[in-house]
């Protein structure tokens, strides 16, 4: 069964660097996933979509303290120089036979 | 630019039916499925179904077969998502979500059901 696996929080400080971690299911680590990104009280964005190789492609207007890389059955999503506004929920996704989320990873920045 | 514009908050009485609109500008809305997905309260997301605009096929998520219709007209850009036979655990905040699509090696569009654009978000409340 197709699973995604996210920490349910992270914190980092301001101007510091975040890594998040999406964990694709045994058998799926060729999958590739998207990045959605959800402020408080607001809608999902989606960040990237990102590939087992590593490319990834990013949504309009993401800047570029956004970044995705892959190893193995792990996503990863790297926010550097962290800003107050990046506070949120991060939600990785796939598809299978049907849509699949993870179960978000709140990040507090501090 | 691409937006999705949906319809404003419902109040539905629990067994009631609602139906959600979903208007896109900005691109052609025949060459992109659009999804539908949902959030409870302080919940994560869970993904509905997606229709195909420009056929009109339609896949639905197993937990809502039966109750979900996802329909559109074209004519005017709107995909419409219907839940009927409503439950309180049905209370939730509905979002619509385009896909976004790949060339494959015959030169063809296919869909890639990543979600590249979103809705606004429609809450949607049952209670009796």
């Amino acid at each position: 069964q197709l699973v995604l696996t996210q920490s349910p929080s992270a914190s980092a400080s301001l101007g510091a660097s975040v890594k998040l971690t999406c964990t694709l299911s045994s058998g799926h680590s060729s999958y590739a996933i998207a990045w959605h990104q959800q402020q408080p009280e607001k809608g999902p964005r989606y960040l990237m979509k990102l590939n087992s190789d590593g490319s990834h492609s990013k949504g309009d207007g993401i800047p570029d303290r956004f970044s995705g890389s892959s190893s193995g059955a792990e996503r990863y999503l790297t926010i550097s120089s962290l800003q107050s506004e990046d506070e949120a929920d991060y939600y990785c996704q796939t598809w299978g036979t049907g849509g699949v989320f993870g179960g978000g990873t709140k990040l507090t920045v501090l | 630019q691409v937006q999705l514009v949906q319809s404003g908050a419902e109040v539905k009485k629990p067994g009631a039916s609602v139906k959600v609109s979903c208007k896109a500008s900005g691109y052609t809305f025949t060459g992109y499925y659009m999804h539908w997905v949902r959030q409870a309260p302080g919940q994560g997301l869970e993904w509905m179904g997606w229709i195909n605009p420009n056929s009109g096929g339609t896949n639905y998520a197993q937990k809502f077969q039966g109750r979900v219709t996802m329909t559109r007209d074209t004519s005017i850009s709107t995909a419409y998502m219907e839940l009927s036979r409503l439950r309180s655990d049905d209370t939730a905040v509905y979002y619509c979500a385009r896909a976004g699509r790949y060339y494959d090696s015959s030169g063809y569009y296919q869909p890639d059901h990543y979600f590249d654009y979103w809705g606004q978000g429609t809450l949607v409340t049952v209670s009796s």
